[in-house]
């Protein structure tokens, strides 16, 4: 029972590129979230899916994308990656909305 | 969600109980008392949570005062293992709006246990 795994771990980006980061729970959730942390700035929810099929923004949405592929695995775009996306950002799982969520390891983003 | 206030930091010696205190006097009664911790560069880890009993698990115990006003998270027998930024959030697990899906962490307290 691995949990919530996330890769890459770390990346690099130029400015412009675009990526997939990769979420996937073993834990049979429904809602799945994903988050980033900044230094000073707690964690801030950029998208979340409710449950497989349904996926919402959440307080910093803007210049991210999300697919809910299926129960396991939900995935976050940059389409086209800025500096101000640098940061660390966590995948989550919670066997509802509402309930207690479970975190991944974290994959560090820098754009430069 | 009702706002939480913690010591910012605590020194506990290895093998003794950790005692980390919450206060959230303005906490209603549909909401619930959440510990996480996040062990520096880790994700967020979540501890144990309650409304109005205390709770225990394998990892802590949580004791909330009758009024509900303050509560304290008891790591019974802290490790090296065990340092890390401790957060108490008060929140409902009723849908009251997107945002209401988000977890808010305050600064926590940071807890070094002491070899």
């Amino acid at each position: 029972n691995a949990g919530v795994t996330q890769t890459p771990k770390f990346q690099v980006l130029k400015t412009g590129q675009s990526m997939t980061l990769q979420c996937a729970q073993d834990m049979n959730h429904n809602s799945m979230y994903w988050y980033r942390q900044d230094p000073g700035m707690g964690l801030r929810l950029i998208y979340y899916s409710a449950s497989e099929g349904t996926t919402d923004k959440g307080e910093v949405p803007n210049g991210y994308n999300v697919s809910r592929l299926n129960k396991r695995e939900f995935s976050l775009r940059l389409e086209s990656a800025a500096p101000s996306q640098t940061s660390v950002y966590f995948c989550a799982s919670s066997e509802w909305v509402g309930r207690e969520q479970y975190f991944g390891p974290g994959t560090r983003l820098t754009v430069t | 969600d009702a706002k939480t206030t913690q010591p910012p930091s605590m020194d506990c010696a290895e093998g003794r109980a950790a005692n980390l205190p919450c206060n959230h006097s303005t906490i209603s009664g549909n909401e619930y008392v959440y510990w996480y911790r996040q062990i520096h560069s880790q994700g967020p880890q979540y501890i144990i949570h309650g409304l109005k009993n205390n709770e225990t698990n394998e990892m802590a115990s949580l004791i909330i005062t009758e009024d509900r006003k303050s509560s304290t998270l008891i790591l019974p027998h802290a490790t090296l293992r065990d340092t890390a930024v401790y957060y108490c959030i008060v929140r409902s697990n009723a849908y009251s709006g997107a945002g209401s899906y988000q977890l808010t962490f305050g600064k926590g307290t940071k807890l070094s246990v002491i070899p």
